[in-house]
């Protein structure tokens, strides 16, 4: 079992629909995760974090976490093209004292104008 | 912008050479992770570092090393480059306490030919 995984996509979606982007992540006593956006050919920039049970609202972007599921997901409402891109989810295990961040392959997402 | 700044933007080097990457934290960042992120793939974690000295290590073979130094910059160096080397390699700064937010920089692209 991977330790963070991710369904790899593509995920396309209408303009001003909602995305739902899941990963799931298999030590159960991870502490922090943490939503990325890749564009092509580009370094992964922060989107959201989240540390505790339940949603996390910021603009059009909600993170949920439930960590009895070992289950995070990232909602984008209203999406817009310049959303087109792929999210990485990451997530820091316990078992390796915090310090160390294991990502996901990453979602590709499209967005149809 | 993260306040992370990476040096060369590219790179290429030929399979048996020696190459060195840079980064420069964030002001105030004591710790940088390194990761190298192939082609599709998420970005894996190589090491990091804490106050100069090494704080973990993923699973990357000892021909990657690095150094941090007391100015926020640090490097990477690869020995006996492989082809499998070519990737797109990322410096990640934070304060250091387990589970903190990383700001990326832009990246080093090295093909190995």
């Amino acid at each position: 079992q991977k330790e963070v995984e991710q369904n790899s996509g593509p995920l396309s979606v209408p303009e001003g629909a909602i995305a739902s982007l899941n990963c799931t992540y298999s030590d159960r006593g991870s502490q922090s995760f943490f939503w990325y956006r890749q564009y092509s050919g580009k370094s992964p920039e922060l989107i959201m974090f989240i540390y505790s049970n339940g949603d996390k609202e910021d603009g059009r972007f909600t993170a949920q976490l439930n960590k009895a599921s070992q289950y995070v997901s990232l909602l984008i409402r209203d999406s817009q093209p310049s959303d087109s891109a792929t999210y990485l989810c990451a997530v820091n295990p316990r078992n390796t004292g915090g310090f160390k961040t294991i990502f996901g392959a990453g979602t590709r997402l499209f967005v149809k104008a | 912008e993260t306040g992370v700044t990476q040096s060369p933007t590219h790179l290429i080097k030929t399979r048996g050479q020696q190459v060195t990457l840079r980064c420069s934290s964030q002001s105030g960042h004591n710790t940088v992770s390194w990761y190298q992120q192939a082609l599709g793939q998420g970005p894996q974690f190589i090491f990091q570092y804490y106050r100069e000295e090494e704080n973990g290590r993923g699973n990357f073979p000892p021909r990657f090393s690095g150094l941090q130094f007391p100015n926020y910059s640090s490097e990477l160096n690869v020995n006996a480059l492989e082809l499998d080397d070519s990737a797109l390699y990322l410096c990640a700064s934070s304060l250091g306490l387990p589970g903190d937010t990383q700001y990326f920089g832009p990246g080093t692209r090295l093909t190995v030919l």
